[in-house]
């Protein structure tokens, strides 16, 4: 049972490139999130989906874009890379009204 | 809005000392509360939840937290620190029964534990 899968684990972009984290999960669970981690900020929402073909933004949605069209995958594109979205991130799936997430082990995205 | 606070971004205990890592919330509904760990370039991993049943909790590895209404905080315990215990810890809030289960996080607590 693998989890929560995400790939790439590093990567490096330069400005205006543009580039889709994968993520993947075995767990069959309805929810989906992409939070992106930054030092002394903690975890903030980018997008979340509640299940196939259903996406809402989250905290800071500007400068990504998400689609869910199977309950497994949930991917993550960034456009028009900005060194503000230098950050790590994680995608993450649960059930409804559980709270417990089960979270990737992150990607780590540079932008130069 | 629901958020969270917590205090201390940076713990420092000596091995076999008491863990204490505080968490206040706010919220306007009933909440759910949660610790979760972080352990060096890993994902996060949930410690304990509080989903309005017993107010004291008890989680993995020894940690434990109360759940106080009245000072509306979450706070994280542990009677003896370990050195695997050095990580960060996240406090998170979500409304109970929230179509979403949305988690609000707070900026994270470092804990370090010295020889």
């Amino acid at each position: 049972n693998a989890g929560v899968t995400q790939t790439p684990k590093f990567r490096i972009l330069k400005i205006g490139q543009s580039m889709t984290l994968q993520c993947a999960q075995d767990m069959n669970h309805n929810y989906m999130y992409w939070y992106r981690q930054d030092p002394g900020m903690g975890l903030k929402l980018i997008y979340y989906s509640v299940g196939a073909g259903i996406t809402d933004k989250g905290e800071v949605p500007n400068g990504y874009n998400v689609s869910r069209s199977t309950t497994e995958d949930f991917p993550l594109r960034l456009e028009l890379a900005a060194p503000s979205q230098t950050s790590v991130y994680f995608c993450a799936s649960g059930i409804f009204d559980s709270g417990e997430l089960f979270f990737g082990e992150g990607s780590r995205l540079t932008v130069l | 809005a629901q958020s969270v606070t917590q205090l201390g971004s940076h713990v420092s205990v000596s091995e076999g000392a008491l863990v204490l890592l505080r968490c206040n919330y706010s919220s306007s509904v009933p909440p759910y509360l949660f610790w979760y760990v972080q352990y060096p370039n890993q994902g996060l991993q949930l410690l304990l939840k509080y989903t309005s049943a017993a107010t004291l909790v008890k989680g993995i590895n020894g940690f434990e937290a109360e759940f106080k209404k009245s000072e509306t905080s979450f706070h994280l315990t542990k009677p003896s620190a370990h050195m695997s215990d050095a990580a960060e810890y996240f406090c998170a809030v979500s409304e109970s029964g929230g179509a979403t289960n949305k988690l609000i996080f707070g900026t994270g607590t470092l804990l370090a534990v010295q020889p």
